[in-house]
């Protein structure tokens, strides 16, 4: 097994609304990311897990956040967010933080 | 720090012609450079790596680049290209010492013409 998966595929959500995305991998992997990636732009980080603790954070604002409940899982809780974070949302693995990172298909988000 | 640029925005081809996309880096430490494809409405796929060894780095889909230091570029080529390689490439690097923090360059969109 060599992806990432990732739910939902799509998500709508209200700006008062609580919502989680999920990202799977069951390839030993120790080192999870988020990303967002809006339309016509590069992926840009959010968040890197290094053995299920949190390494980085890029100043992202506390209306996302994310859990890391084992190795091979890792969430991104949502709460109030703003229309301007609609976007792709993409999760990635790698074997360590020093290793190829391979990501998964994304979930595509729209706020209302 | 480290920065990429990718020189051209969208690379209009007719099918079965090559392509090269051009991608540039600038880092003051050594770096491992990436290619990453994304089709339409997908994530990223990983095209190939170069982490050291033999600058010539071949992927998948019939795509290669090449690595070169002294130019600091790793431009991306591909003899022969299908319709189905339409998609948007992205250059990026790491530091060596640490591939959490990828840079990505903006993203080069190819479109292939029959």
């Amino acid at each position: 097994d060599t992806e990432v998966t990732q739910t939902p595929k799509h998500l709508v959500m209200g700006m008062t609304n609580k919502k989680s995305l999920k990202c799977e991998q069951h390839m030993g992997h120790r080192a999870m990311y988020w990303y967002k990636q809006k339309a016509k732009k590069p992926p840009e980080l959010m968040f890197v897990y290094s053995y299920e603790k949190l390494s980085i954070n890029e100043s992202v604002p506390s209306r996302f956040s994310p859990e890391c409940p084992n190795s091979s899982l890792l969430n991104l809780h949502l709460h109030a967010l703003q229309p301007e974070d609609s976007a792709l949302y993409l999760c990635a693995s790698s074997q360590s933080r020093v290793e190829t990172q391979y990501f998964g298909p994304g979930t595509r988000l729209l706020v209302l | 720090a480290q920065s990429v640029t990718q020189l051209d925005s969208q690379v209009p081809v007719f099918e079965e012609a090559p392509v090269e996309l051009r991608c540039n880096y600038s880092s003051s430490v050594s770096v491992y450079l990436f290619w990453y494809v994304q089709y339409p409405n997908q994530g990223l796929q990983l095209l190939l790596k170069y982490l050291s060894g033999s600058t010539l780095v071949k992927g998948i889909n019939g795509f290669e680049a090449e690595f070169n230091k002294s130019q600091t570029s790793f431009h991306l080529r591909k003899p022969s290209v299908h319709i189905s390689d339409t998609a948007e490439y992205f250059c990026a690097v790491t530091p060596s010492s640490s591939a959490s923090k990828i840079i990505f360059g903006s993203g080069t969109r190819l479109s292939i013409r029959p």
